[in-house]
């Protein structure tokens, strides 16, 4: 199993960058990188996904080494709206057992 | 998402009754999933079906069991309800084009046996 740890919780203030790294060291070679945010009773939401080097969309940036152990996911200029809990998840839609969410970095951003 | 539909959106129950929780889509998508989350802790994966005629277990299917009606419905039984099922449960979505796995969220149903 591609199995990912990510820090428990972070804290930040609004305005700062945030940047949480998944550690995923038996990443196989198909295997995409894709990370969720999650709000209190509310299912995650898709928020970015790569499989090398960088993407950015309107909401994120992800950065993954050349090595693919391990993916940043950086927001930029947080707000409190930001507070939720972010999920890595590391996998191929064929092999769902893969897909598992752990219990994730629950992000608290501070006024 | 508006695309996926959960009913109800809460449900209180005893123990050892008969319950349903339903899932529709409007997204198109083949392939369909239910999970439980428990206070404080992430999703664990109940069932999934790739399509209509295919039904998979996840890491928590006893005590659950699913029927796949159509492409776009999905439905989630506990045939007898017991205390720790109380969870929110949440149903999701995908498409299954080119290996890349991105699902969609319903917005959940709060479960309370007791």
């Amino acid at each position: 199993l591609a199995k990912t740890t990510q820090p428990i919780s972070m804290d930040s203030y609004e305005g700062q960058e945030v940047n949480i790294t998944c550690s995923h060291n038996n990443i196989a070679t198909n295997d995409y990188i894709t990370w969720y945010q999650q709000f209190p009773s509310q299912g995650p939401r898709f928020i970015i996904q790569g499989y090398k080097t960088k993407v950015t969309n309107e909401v994120a940036s992800l950065f993954i080494p050349a090595d693919r152990k391990s993916s940043t996911l950086s927001l930029p200029r947080v707000s409190l709206s930001d507070t939720a809990v972010y999920y890595c998840l590391v996998g191929l839609s064929y092999n769902t057992d893969k897909l598992i969410f752990g219990t994730g970095t629950r992000l608290q951003v501070f006024p | 998402d508006a695309d996926v539909t959960q009913t109800p959106r809460n449900r209180i129950t005893k123990t050892g009754k008969r319950i349903m929780l339903e899932c529709s889509q409007t997204k198109g998508h083949d392939r369909m999933y239910w999970y439980r989350q428990d206070p404080g802790l992430g999703l664990q994966l109940i069932y999934y079906s790739f399509d209509v005629k295919d039904i998979n277990k996840g890491e928590i299917s006893d005590g659950y069991s699913v029927s796949r009606q159509a492409q776009a419905k999905f439905s989630l039984s506990l045939e007898s309800a017991i205390p720790n099922q109380t969870a929110l449960y949440f149903c999701a979505t995908s498409d299954s084009g080119q290996g890349r796995e991105t699902q969609y969220f319903g917005p959940g149903t709060r479960l309370l046996v007791l």
